[in-house]
């Protein structure tokens, strides 16, 4: 089972949809949740971050976590076309250094 | 607003050679990363490098690569007699604090190729 798994998409949704991305990951160890944004061939650009479950607001984004499913969201409201990018969960224990990162979701909003 | 600056953005390199990627982390933070991303791949950890020493590597980051902070403000990932499989872009990243809490923050990336 990979560490962290999420759909690769591409996921298409028109102007002003609600999107919701999610992965999964396996390890119980991790106690801090990020989501990245990352345009073509750029570096990926913090959006979000959440320790532990719960859920976190931070304009059109919200980020889920639900810790007892390993499982964690992040909902885009009124999508635009701005928003076409790759979406990135990254996760880390809050013990090591290091990020894991999901394979991303490439998100398309069209006009 | 402060950010991490990468140098060269886009390098070709012969097969074999050595490469030098070249970071200048934000000013006041005090833990530095490399990440790389082989096209079409996800974002992988190389290495964490605090107080002028590693702090934390991946199964990846072996002999062939090397990191340095030769003068208090940049920031250098080595690879010597690289491999083709070596061509991706890689990342360098920095926070102010140890991860638990410190948003790391990641550069435009350099796009290494091997030829």
């Amino acid at each position: 089972q990979k560490e962290v798994e999420q759909d690769p998409g591409p996921l298409s949704v028109p102007e002003g949809a609600i999107v919701s991305l999610n992965c999964t990951y396996s390890n119980s160890a991790f106690q801090y949740f990020m989501w990245y944004r990352q345009y073509s061939r750029k570096g990926p650009e913090l959006l979000m971050y959440t320790y532990s479950s719960g859920n976190k607001e931070d304009g059109r984004f919200t980020a889920q976590v639900d810790k007892s499913s390993k499982y964690i969201s992040l909902f885009i409201r009124d999508s635009q076309p701005s928003d076409s990018a790759t979406y990135l969960c990254a996760l880390n224990t809050g013990t090591a250094s290091k990020l894991t990162f999901g394979t991303g979701t490439r998100l398309q909003v069209t006009l | 607003e402060p950010e991490v600056t990468q140098t060269p953005s886009h390098q070709v390199t012969q097969m074999g050679q050595e490469v030098i990627l070249r970071c200048v982390p934000i000013s006041n933070h005090l833990y530095f990363y490399w990440y790389r991303q082989i096209l079409g791949q996800k974002v992988e950890f190389l290495v964490s490098f605090y107080n002028n020493e590693i702090s934390e590597k991946s199964e990846i980051f072996d002999d062939q690569f090397s990191v340095e902070r030769p003068d208090g403000s940049n920031f250098t990932l080595k690879i010597r007699s690289t491999k083709l499989e070596d061509s991706a872009m890689y990342f360098c990243a920095s926070s102010e604090g140890a991860f638990g809490g410190n948003t790391i923050y990641f550069g435009e990336g350099s796009w290494l190729t091997v030829v």
